[in-house]
């Protein structure tokens, strides 16, 4: 088994281009996950799904488009890149959580995107 | 705004030390706090959680010990080792009947256990 797997694992774009990342999971997991992470600032929650077909915004979505059209897929969109996007980007997905309890995420190894 | 704040920043501690790790919250309501380890151009990968319920967990060298009054919790790595030097991040989550398995994560500690 892969795990997650996240494409490209490395980008430059220049500002205003648009890109999309890829991320794939092969664990039949239900939930997944797209983070950033800034230097002193851990790991921010930009969107998430709970399922095929469902997304929803995290604490830093502005910028950002997703889309689970299958449920191995989490598709992160970049529609007009700028500077301040330049961070790495991790994809998490997990079993579905419980009332009492959560579930490990398991993260691929980033991608680094670097806007000039 | 729903804040985990991690200190230190950055840790080094000699082979053998003990390497601690604190972490604070804000939410009363989060009751589920795991730690994750990062190597250089990996991604994160859990290491040991914790519930409210018990005030420590022990597994291996690794001990999460919980301060439910103080709203604070905190990584001990016992006898550390080289092998161990890594970015440490704490998170919190709420659990319940809307659980998304949404995590908060602190802002990361790196760690360098000298040899």
């Amino acid at each position: 088994n892969a795990g997650v797997t996240q494409t490209p694992k490395f980008r430059v774009l220049k500002t205003g281009q648009s890109m999309t990342l890829l991320c794939a999971q092969d664990m039949n997991h239900e939930y997944m996950y797209w983070y950033r992470q800034d230097p002193g600032m851990g790991l921010r929650l930009i969107h998430y799904s709970v399922g095929e077909g469902t997304t929803a915004k995290g604490e830093v979505p502005d910028g950002y488009n997703v889309s689970r059209l299958k449920k191995q897929n989490f598709l992160l969109g970049l529609e007009s890149a700028a500077p301040s996007q330049t961070s790495v980007y991790f994809c998490a997905s997990s079993y579905q959580t419980g009332v009492r309890s959560n579930q490990p995420q398991h993260f691929g190894d980033g991608t680094r995107l670097s806007i000039l | 705004q729903q804040q985990v704040k991690q200190s230190p920043q950055s840790l080094i501690v000699q082979k053998g030390g003990i390497s601690i790790i604190n972490c604070a919250y804000e939410n009363t309501a989060f009751d589920y706090f795991p730690w994750y380890q990062q190597f250089p151009g990996k991604g994160p990968a859990l290491l040991i959680a914790i519930r409210p319920d018990v005030s420590e967990k022990k597994e291996g060298r690794f001990t999460i010990s919980f301060n439910k009054s103080a709203k604070q919790f905190s990584l001990h790595i016992m006898d550390s080792q080289p092998g161990d030097s890594a970015t440490y991040f704490c998170a919190s989550a709420l659990v319940g009947s809307s659980n998304t398995g949404k995590l908060i994560f602190g802002q990361g500690t790196t760690l360098q256990v000298k040899p």
